[in-house]
């Protein structure tokens, strides 16, 4: 079946560094990718829309300059965690769905997440 | 803006029991419904999916329902194991193609 590859799963680093969470789509091209942040006993928090050849589309009340999106190809889509903080520590997961772009029969596919840690 | 609600927040039973977790939705014109397992610490794994066509799901001990006029789905689990426990997750989606998620009923079966 579909499958989503998501790495690092985890990353521990010092405040000030940027990080780069990458996500795949393995057997299928997305046009969309999702990105969302999830809190400890929380559900998951859309943060933006990767889309291929262009802009990501972000969600109210998310830095675009802090959390950089690239979608150069239909199989990857990057977020670049730039000059993390303390504050930024979560839990990160991409999500994808096969076909073009998102169909209303096709599943959402997700990656395993990052844990990201900063000290 | 869709609105998706969760309940029991948390479940505990023994072993072999027959569960039933509720998944509410404020707009009913969804395209799909999907339901999440999330292990501790792990991203989602698909358990189900329901078109807005549909009224059930069926896979293994799970059974997954909808009644779209009424957002609701419910979650039907038969003969539960220890392996069940993790939090479950059900996740609408709509005219934006996003989904909107729940915050998530956790179980744990015991032995």
């Amino acid at each position: 079946g579909a499958v989503v590859s998501q790495h690092p799963s985890r990353v521990i680093c010092k405040s000030g560094t940027s990080v780069k969470i990458e996500c795949r789509s393995l057997d299928f091209q997305a046009t969309t990718m999702f990105w969302y942040r999830q809190f400890p006993k929380q559900s998951l928090m859309l943060m933006a829309t990767s889309n291929e050849g262009s802009k990501a589309t972000y969600e109210q009340g998310v830095e675009k300059d802090k959390f950089l999106i690239n979608h150069a190809s239909l199989t990857l889509s990057t977020l670049t965690v730039t000059s993390a903080h303390p504050e930024d520590s979560s839990f990160y997961i991409c999500s994808a769905g096969s076909g073009t772009g998102v169909s209303s029969n096709q599943p959402q596919h997700f990656g395993d997440g990052t844990r990201l840690s900063i000290l | 803006k869709q609105e998706v609600t969760q309940i029991p927040a948390a479940l505990s039973v023994p072993e072999g029991e027959n569960l039933v977790l509720n998944c509410s939705f404020t707009d009913s014109a969804i395209y799909n419904l999907q339901w999440f397992r999330q292990d501790p610490g792990k991203g989602l794994t698909s358990l189900l999916l329901i078109q807005s066509s549909q009224r059930e799901q069926t896979s293994g001990r799970l059974n997954a329902s909808l009644d779209k006029s009424s957002g609701r789905s419910t979650l039907y689990i038969a003969a539960s194991q220890p392996g069940d426990s993790a939090t479950y997750l059900c996740a609408v989606t709509g005219g934006s193609y996003i989904p909107t998620f729940g915050r998530g009923t956790s179980l744990i079966v015991h032995p």
